[in-house]
Order: structure tokens, then sequence, then C-alpha cells
């Protein structure tokens, strides 16, 4: 069981927007920025949000994060079939003073 | 290039020990945080320890699951980082990652697997 709660799965169809949701507590979210990650199959995650709503470089502006209260959520417009991946959320949390994730979130482009 | 390379892992047997390592390259291991996590073969991303820099004293932190278990260390003269694995069990059959704390874990190695089978 995971601190953070993310849907096991989502999908949406080529130049759709999908978003997945991220849902703490007000010892991890309510507290502390959230990062979210890119998995591709067989490959390390990648980080594509970083401060709840910052990209990297090199991430496209498809990719958007935001945060409210104990709660997140990871935002991917234009949908492609390369964003075909497992999404994870994290953050840290103060009364276990560890990094969290969620259980991950599988996104199939239709 | 900034580069993470995992090593160390194997079959092992339960109750047996490992140490994985993790070679830094392109950057400063001394100036970074940095974590371990795993992955157990479809499952999601476990956290398992962060190590802070040397600005922060090298303090580190870990998971419940693995407290007392698992030890992070690190070299900086050979800019590594390390993973002392003891009283492994079957559920710390995993992939293991180390990954730099830079805005987000921005640099991941590409992982290390770790069986423990009898």
């Amino acid at each position: 069981q995971s601190v953070l709660t993310q849907p096991p799965s989502a999908s949406g169809t080529p130049g759709q927007r999908v978003t997945i949701s991220c849902s703490g507590s007000s010892s991890n979210i309510g507290i502390n920025h959230v990062y979210w990650y890119q998995q591709l199959p067989g490959t390390a995650p990648k980080v594509l949000i970083y401060r709840s709503n910052q990209r990297p470089s090199g991430v496209p502006d498809r990719f958007s994060g935001s945060k409210s209260g104990t709660s997140a959520s990871l935002a991917i417009s234009g949908l492609r079939s390369e964003d075909e991946a497992d999404y994870y959320c994290a953050s840290w949390d103060g009364s276990l003073s560890g990094r969290v994730f969620g259980g991950g979130t599988k996104l199939t482009v239709l | 290039e900034v580069q993470l390379v995992e090593s160390g892992g194997g079959l092992v047997q339960p109750g047996g020990s490992l140490r994985l390592s993790c070679a830094a390259s392109g950057f400063s291991l001394s100036d970074h945080h940095m974590d371990w996590v795993r992955q157990a073969p479809g499952k999601g991303l476990e956290w398992l320890g962060h190590a802070r820099n040397k600005a922060k004293s090298y303090t580190t932190e870990y998971a419940a699951s693995v407290k007392g278990r698992f030890t992070i260390s690190r070299d900086d003269s050979k800019n590594s980082l390390y993973l002392q694995m003891n009283s492994l069990k079957s559920d710390d059959t995993a992939v293991y990652f180390c990954a730099r704390d830079n805005y987000g874990l921005d640099v991941w190695g590409q992982g290390t697997t770790v069986t423990v089978s009898s």
C-alpha cells in the first residue's frame, strides 16, 4: 500500500488531454513539493516535473504539473503514442523522514 | 557526460549479504544528495534511502522496510555510492537504482538486478 495514491491505469487517444491524480496527506504533499516521473518499459525513470510544476529542460510543454492542498495532478496534452509509459508521483514525507512514491499509473494510448 | 552506473547485483541466498556500487561520472558526488530506489518485478518504485551531501554532513535516511538491514555509504575519492544489504529476504528481489537528487531525481543509473533465492 503506497503512501501516495494514484489510479492504476489511465488511457486516451492521440491528441487528447489526460490527467493523472496523486493523493497524499498533510505530512507529504500538503507541505512538500511533488515530483513526477515517467518510466518507459525496460528503462530507468525520468523526471518530468519537479517542485510540483516545473519542467526540466528537454521535457515538452505538453507535460504540466499542479498541486492543491494534499493532492497533485500531472496533465499530458496532445497525447502521443510515445507517452505510453508508467507514471509515478513522489514527495518527501516529514513524518516518515523519507521519500514516498505513488503506486504508479500505467498510461495506455489507444 | 553526467552518468551513474550501478554494479554488484546478482544471486544471493536468503539471509545473505550484498554490496551494490554506484559509480558517478561527470559530476562530483560530494556535492549532491543521492538516493537508492528499487523496483520488484512487475511492481512500482520503492524508495530505500537518502544520503545527503558533504555540506549536510553526509547524513542518511532509510525506509522502514530496510532500516537496520541496509546501509548507504560513499567514497568521494572514488566518486562512488554504496548500498550494503544484509539479512536479505526474497522480498528484496528487485532492480536497484541509484539516483542523484537535484531538482528531483534527475539522473538515474541503469539499475542492477538482485535476486534473493535458495
